[in-house]
């Protein structure tokens, strides 16, 4: 079946750093794929979607300056979360459809913990 | 905007029993309605998808029901087991093509 990877599976940063999440799909091409950010006992929040070789579309709320995404080939978009602070610490997840759109695949998360 | 509810919000059970978890919806206009399980600290994995001309899917030891008239979609888990244990969402298309939204999820615990 089709597989998205996410990498770092978590990561720690200082606060005011920026981090890079990555989201592949591997083995099928997405031109759309999927940022979700999920808080402690909440749902998955859709913050965005990347479009491959086009400007990300940004959910309301979701500062597109602070949340960058690049979605350069059609199997990888990123996810930088720029001068990080410790609300922004959360459980970030990224997802495609398969050509066709019957089925969506989500990548494992990454965990990102501000100090 | 599209409004999912599901519940119950946590659900403890012995092994072996059948169970039910519900969703609800409040835009019955979908396309689909897919479930997921979340085990603690993962991702999501695919469970069922339903496309709206249907009223039901199985895999397994689940079911998932689809009513679009009432907004609602129930997933039927048999003979529940240990493993079963975890978070499971539904999700519901919602203001655009593929975006969806998805609900608090139900936590299931089965007790061996």
């Amino acid at each position: 079946g089709a597989v998205v990877s996410q990498h770092p599976s978590w990561v720690i940063c200082k606060s005011g750093t920026s981090v890079k999440i990555e989201c592949r799909s591997l083995d099928f091409q997405a031109t759309t794929m999927f940022w979700y950010r999920q808080f402690p006992k909440q749902s998955l929040m859709l913050m965005a979607t990347s479009n491959e070789g086009s400007k990300a579309t940004y959910e309301q709320g979701v500062e597109k300056d602070k949340f960058l995404i690049n979605h350069a080939s059609l199997t990888l978009s990123t996810l930088t979360v720029t001068s990080a602070h410790p609300e922004d610490s959360s459980f970030y997840i990224c997802s495609a459809w398969t050509a066709g759109g019957d089925t969506q695949y989500f990548g494992p998360g990454t965990r990102l913990t501000v100090l | 905007k599209q409004e999912v509810t599901q519940i119950p919000a946590a659900l403890s059970v012995p092994e072996g029993e059948n169970l039910v978890l519900n969703c609800s919806f409040t835009d019955s206009a979908i396309y689909n309605l897919q479930w997921f399980r979340q085990d603690p600290g993962k991702g999501l994995t695919s469970l069922l998808l339903i496309q709206s001309s249907q009223r039901e899917q199985t895999s397994g030891r689940l079911n998932a029901s689809l009513d679009k008239s009432s907004g609602r979609s129930t997933l039927y888990i048999a003979a529940s087991q240990p493993g079963d244990s975890a978070t499971y969402l539904c999700a519901v298309p919602s203001g655009g093509y593929q975006k969806v939204t998805f609900g608090i999820g139900t936590k299931l615990q089965v007790i061996p």
